[in-house]
């Protein structure tokens, strides 16, 4: 079955960093990168960044640079993705989704996560 | 505040066709292809539309989107209860260097 599957809710407390995984299933792994989106409640989607499942290259934001960091691990198809310096509006649900594996605007999201709700709050 | 521009809310009864607009710019819609996602309450956003105006397979051809300059538009004919749901468009902006969404468009359905 082509899924990807995310890791389980998290609260974090102000300062705080959260690493989220996204594990691929059902097709290459290698022929495709993945992107993160979130959404804050009640708001609209936001994109966070792109990365190569084949070679593992990146591109972030200008708003996220320095604070946001994506990683494969090819042995177990999974996609990880780190946010540091946590503050109050980074409280969303994230989002991975199925992109290209060349280039970060190359193709739309054809296949989505179910979500993972981060709660950020002292 | 969104890089595109959607109406944040469209409505009809059963059987109406309702449009919904995403308003960019020449660096991200005039230049480049736009993509429409349904989310259903809920649930994590689905592609409905990739390329401007091409459905993926399963999409139903009530759905039916285009662009023209800056702007683009996603129409639904035969409008359903099932319809229910936010409609967000997305093209890649050259000039910010990252994907831009509109705002959200919530439809229902009286």
């Amino acid at each position: 079955q082509v899924q990807l599957v995310q890791s389980g809710a998290e609260a974090k407390k102000p300062g705080a960093s959260v690493k989220v995984s996204c594990k691929a299933s059902g097709y290459n792994f290698n022929n495709y990168g993945i992107i993160w989106v979130r959404q804050a409640p009640g708001q609209g989607l936001e994109w966070m960044g792109w990365i190569s499942g084949y070679n593992g290259k990146t591109k972030y934001p200008q708003t996220l640079q320095g604070r946001v960091t994506m990683t494969t691990e090819k042995s177990t198809s999974t996609v990880y993705m780190e946010l540091r310096s946590l503050r109050s509006d980074d409280t969303a649900v994230y989002y991975c989704a199925r992109g290209s594996s060349k280039t970060a605007n190359e193709l739309a999201f054809d296949l989505w996560g179910q979500g993972t709700l981060v709660t950020v709050s002292s | 505040q969104s890089v595109l521009t959607q109406p944040p809310s469209a409505s009809g009864t059963p059987g109406q066709r309702v449009t919904i607009s995403c308003s960019g710019s020449n660096s991200n819609v005039g230049n480049y292809l736009v993509n429409w996602y349904q989310q259903l309450p809920g649930t994590a956003p689905k592609l409905l539309i990739y390329s401007n105006d091409q459905r993926p397979s399963g999409v139903p051809d009530r759905f039916i989107a285009s662009k023209s300059g800056t702007s683009a538009s996603l129409a639904i004919s035969g409008l359903q209860s099932v319809d229910e749901a936010d409609y967000h468009c997305a093209a890649w902006d050259g000039s910010l260097n990252a994907w831009v969404f509109g705002g959200g468009t919530k439809v229902t359905v009286l």
